[in-house]
């Protein structure tokens, strides 16, 4: 199906765990960003990234690592889980007129 | 730094009114995007409405508009004529140079 796909849609990992969460989309954009939503918060960039092989930091990066050896995916991956990651986690594209793609959403529990 | 605020953590409308909900945002730049999500319960986000803020002329979407004042830096969005269905939480954006900022977002709920 073309759009934006994320796996897993729900994850439950213990602290300290290395979890990656995937991100595939089938349009060719050259931007994808990884956002975490929390209550009170709204949505807050983790990364994100030009093109393949090409990756930069968003507002809230620590704890977090990313790769784009492909265009179309955008795996995020946290090395050592914390609680403080517990949250919903959103990746999206960005089309030509500006605008972003979201994809479903992956809810991630720490415990 | 890039900030965007939304004052209103909730709304309520009745069904077949209009209700606005406030967006401001801070910034020294002239050139740049705004948007408008929604988000419903599912929680997949929506594109609303977006705006480039070098145009004057602000954004329709059949019921949906956007008043823009670029001075003032303020992005309301109107909900004309409101339907069960635009009962979601509502997330302003602004975007420069690729990097999107979002306000906490307007939980909006359509009172039949």
């Amino acid at each position: 199906d073309a759009g934006i796909t994320q796996s897993p849609r729900y994850k439950i990992t213990e602290t300290g765990r290395q979890v990656t969460l995937m991100c595939h989309q089938t349009w060719s954009h050259s931007y994808m960003f990884w956002y975490r939503q929390d209550l009170g918060h709204g949505l807050r960039l983790i990364y994100y990234s030009a093109a393949a092989d090409i990756t930069d930091k968003g507002e809230v990066p620590d704890g977090y690592v990313v790769s784009r050896s492909k265009t179309e995916n955008f795996p995020l991956t946290l090395e050592s889980a914390t609680r403080s990651q517990t949250s919903v986690y959103f990746c999206a594209s960005m089309g030509r007129a500006y605008e972003q793609y979201f994809g479903p959403g992956t809810r991630l529990t720490v415990t | 730094a890039q900030t965007v605020t939304q004052s209103q953590p909730e709304m309520s409308v009745q069904e077949a009114e209009t209700v606005t909900l406030s967006c401001t945002y801070d910034t020294s730049e002239s050139d740049y995007y705004l948007f408008w999500y929604k988000q419903p319960p599912s929680r997949q986000m929506i594109l609303v409405i977006r705006q480039e803020a070098y145009k004057q002329q602000n954004a329709t979407e059949n019921r949906f508009s956007v008043n823009f004042q670029k001075a003032a830096k303020s992005f309301s969005l109107k909900i004309s004529d409101s339907q069960l269905g635009d009962a979601a939480m509502y997330f302003c954006a602004y975007n420069f140079r690729n990097q999107f900022y979002f306000g906490t977002g307007t939980s909006l709920t359509v009172i039949p």
